[in-house]
C-alpha cells in the first residue's frame, strides 16, 4: 500500500514551458486535492476532484488545469509555466464518508520555473 | 482574507517542556478542526483533530484545546522530543457546505532543542 504518490520529485522548467504533475493513490479515495505551498503562505488549494471525472476549483486555480479520468489518478496540468508558479506542489486524497475524514498527502513536487 | 491564522512563524522549547501552538479562525462555520505535521521534503501528515462539539481532545503527548467563543484552538505538546521538530499547519472545515474543503493556515515551524 503505497499511499499517495506524486511524480516527478523535482523539475526544472523554463518559462513558458508545459509539464503535467502526476498523484496516483491506492485507498479507494473518492476525494482528491491538488495545492501549493510557498514560503509565509501555508498550503493552497488549487483544484480539487469528489470523484471520478469531476474537478472543481480552489483557492488559486488560475494557470492550471486538472483531469481525474480514472478514480485512482489525478493530473495537474500547467500549460504555459511561469516564474509565479514555481512553488511545491502536494497531492492529497480522502475518503470523505464523513466531514471528518482526513486528508492524506504525497511526498510532493518542486517545481522551478526559469 | 485569511480564515485561518498561525501569527507565530516559529517557536524554539527546550525538550522536555511544553510546546504551545497557536490557531485562530474568522469563519463562523467551521466546526472541525485538525493539525498537521511536516517535515522537510515530505508531505503533511495527520496529527490531531477536534469537533465543534469538544472543548479537548487528547492523544499521547498531543492536546488540542478549542474555545469556540474566542475563535481560537491550541496544540500542546507535552513533553516536547527533539523529532517533535517540524511546521505543524492548523486546517479548519465547515460540516455545512464545502466539508470537502480544508483551509489551512501558514503554518509554525516548531524547534526543540536537545
Amino acid at each position: 500500500n503505497a499511499g499517495v504518490t506524486q511524480t516527478p520529485k523535482f523539475r526544472v522548467l523554463k518559462t513558458g514551458q508545459s509539464m503535467t504533475l502526476l498523484c496516483a493513490q491506492d485507498m479507494n479515495h473518492e476525494y482528491m486535492y491538488w495545492y501549493r505551498q510557498d514560503p509565509g503562505m501555508g498550503l493552497r488549494l488549487i483544484h480539487y476532484s469528489v470523484g471520478e471525472g469531476t474537478t472543481a476549483k480552489g483557492e488559486v486555480p488560475d494557470g492550471y488545469n486538472v483531469s481525474r479520468l480514472k478514480k485512482q489518478n489525478f493530473l495537474l496540468g500547467l500549460e504555459s509555466a511561469a516564474p509565479s508558479q514555481t512553488s511545491v506542489y502536494f497531492c492529497a486524497s480522502s475518503p470523505l464518508k464523513t466531514y471528518t475524514d482526513t486528508q492524506y498527502f504525497g511526498p510532493g513536487t518542486r517545481l522551478t520555473v526559469l | 482574507d485569511q480564515q485561518v491564522k498561525q501569527n507565530s512563524p516559529s517557536l524554539s522549547v527546550q525538550e522536555g517542556r511544553i510546546s504551545i501552538l497557536n490557531c485562530d479562525y474568522t469563519n463562523s462555520m467551521f466546526d472541525y478542526f485538525l493539525w498537521y505535521k511536516k517535515y522537510p521534503a515530505e508531505g503533511p501528515t495527520f496529527l490531531i483533530s477536534i469537533s465543534s462539539i469538544k472543548d479537548k481532545n487528547e492523544d499521547g503527548r498531543f492536546t488540542v484545546f478549542l474555545n469556540k467563543s474566542a475563535k481560537h484552538l491550541s496544540l500542546h505538546i507535552v513533553p516536547s522530543q527533539p523529532g517533535d521538530s517540524a511546521v505543524y499547519f492548523c486546517a479548519a472545515s465547515a460540516s455545512q457546505g464545502g466539508s470537502e474543503k480544508l483551509v489551512f493556515g501558514k503554518g509554525t515551524k516548531l524547534t526543540v532543542n536537545p
